[in-house]
């Protein structure tokens, strides 16, 4: 069956450390690949994607995400995290087959100072 | 501001009602998407439609329908509300099709007593 897993509820990191979060996938056909945060009461907002080509996909603020396909994984990493960057990040993929998309449950980012 | 207008932002009804949400999409995007959001199902995608037609369904109830108008606006109906249906919902935009980004709207938060 078609999904995303993002394994952690949460990730705790220092200001100025690295972060990942994480996202797996299983889809029928080829992925499509996205990222997405949301602040508090607000709507999601997009960070990056990977269609086709480079495995290493560049993004807003400074956010880039690595494909693995033999592992079917597509984990968002940032190198040095800001308190800024606290919120929930989704992970998501269509279905290149039945153009459907599938949304992780979420992982709420916590960057202390 | 993602340019996506979502009407209205609250909307507190009674069990076996109907309601409508509205949503403008951005200005040259031709898609529109609609998701629910809850705490116990997580981001779940209902529907979507390009340029006024169908274009792929999701987790969508049958008491549940949309519509994109020739204007590219859409609505969302759902009638014979029930307790769990209370949820954010949410629209978004893109160009075209799934392979580009989406522009979400701030939501609309239904309340079903």
């Amino acid at each position: 069956a078609q999904s995303v897993a993002q394994p952690e509820d949460q990730v705790n990191v220092a200001e100025g450390n690295p972060l990942t979060v994480k996202c797996t996938y299983s889809v029928s056909g080829n992925p499509y690949l996205f990222w997405y945060v949301q602040y508090p009461n607000r709507g999601l907002q997009f960070l990056l994607k990977y269609i086709t080509g480079d495995n290493l996909v560049k993004g807003s603020y400074g956010f880039e995400a690595e494909f693995n396909k033999s592992q079917t994984s597509f984990h968002l990493k940032k190198p040095s995290a800001l308190v800024s960057d606290s919120a929930l990040y989704f992970c998501a993929v269509r279905d290149g087959n039945f153009n459907k998309f599938y949304f992780g449950s979420g992982t709420k980012l916590n960057v202390k100072p | 501001d993602s340019g996506v207008t979502q009407t209205p932002k609250h909307l507190i009804t009674a069990t076996g009602q109907r309601v409508t949400l509205r949503c403008s999409p951005r200005s040259g995007d031709l898609s529109v998407y609609w998701y629910q959001q809850s705490l116990d199902q997580g981001l779940q995608f209902l529907i979507q439609y390009y340029n006024g037609e169908e274009r792929a369904k999701g987790n969508i109830l049958e008491r549940f329908s949309a519509q994109q108008f020739p204007d590219l606006h859409s609505e969302l109906n759902l009638s014979s509300l029930e307790l769990g249906d209370s949820a954010l919902y949410f629209c978004a935009s893109s160009v075209e099709g799934g392979n580009y980004e989406q522009y979400f709207g701030p939501g609309t938060r239904l309340t079903v007593t």
